[in-house]
């Protein structure tokens, strides 16, 4: 199973919600990146969750929280964003985040537009 | 500054012909390279890798060549078929800790029939 799954695939929100979007590997990684993709640019990097604890914070706003609650699943929760933040959030797995050579797997995304 | 650069927004190749996607890089740093290629409302799927230490890594109709000296390196696609019209993100990292893999801008294929 090469798959990363991420749910749900298409998210509406206000200002004021408080919404999560879920990504799940099952392929043993034990590395998972949230990235953020605005039309027409190349994914930028958020969070990267190594052994289930946080190693980078991209200086991300507060609005985006990660969670890593096992090595599997990875969530990001959103509360109070902002319409400058609807975009393709993408989250990725790797083997290991110590090493630059280990491929990112991508999952198909969640396309969010906060009104 | 951009740290991983794709000159060209968009290319269209005759199906069958050969496409040639390129990159450049910056960073002297980076020692470790791949192509992802994405279709609408898919994420990335990765595609190839090159190493530093090789100038050129096959894998069917797919060819990555390392420029090192020039800080270049091209994605060869032949022949070219229509299943391969889609965004092409040339990424570049280190082999340190924490490196994290910078993304170019992308270049869009099109393979017409």
């Amino acid at each position: 199973d090469t798959e990363v799954t991420q749910t749900p695939k298409h998210l509406v929100m206000g200002m004021t919600n408080k919404k999560s979007l879920k990504c799940e590997q099952h392929m043993g990684h034990r590395a998972m990146y949230w990235y953020k993709q605005k039309a027409k640019k190349p994914p930028e990097l958020m969070f990267v969750y190594s052994y289930e604890k946080l190693s980078i914070n991209e200086s991300v706003p507060s609005r985006f929280s990660p969670e890593c609650p096992n090595s599997s699943l990875l969530n990001l929760h959103l509360h109070a964003l902002q319409p400058e933040d609807s975009a393709l959030y993408l989250c990725a797995s790797s083997q290991d985040a110590g090493r630059g050579t280990d491929t990112q797997y991508f999952g198909p995304g969640t396309r969010l537009t906060v009104l | 500054d951009q740290q991983v650069k794709q000159n060209s927004p968009s290319l269209s190749v005759q199906e069958g012909r050969i496409s040639i996607l390129n990159c450049d890089y910056t960073n002297s740093m980076f020692d470790y390279f791949l192509w992802y290629k994405k279709y609408p409302a898919e994420g990335p799927t990765f595609l190839i890798s090159i190493s530093s230490i090789k100038d050129k890594n096959e894998d069917g109709r797919f060819t990555v060549f390392l420029n090192k000296s020039a800080k270049h390196l091209s994605l060869h696609i032949v022949p070219s078929q229509p299943g391969d019209s889609a965004v092409y993100f040339c990424a570049a990292s280190g082999i340190t800790s924490y490196d994290k893999v910078i993304f170019g801008p992308g270049t869009s294929l099109s393979v017409i029939p």
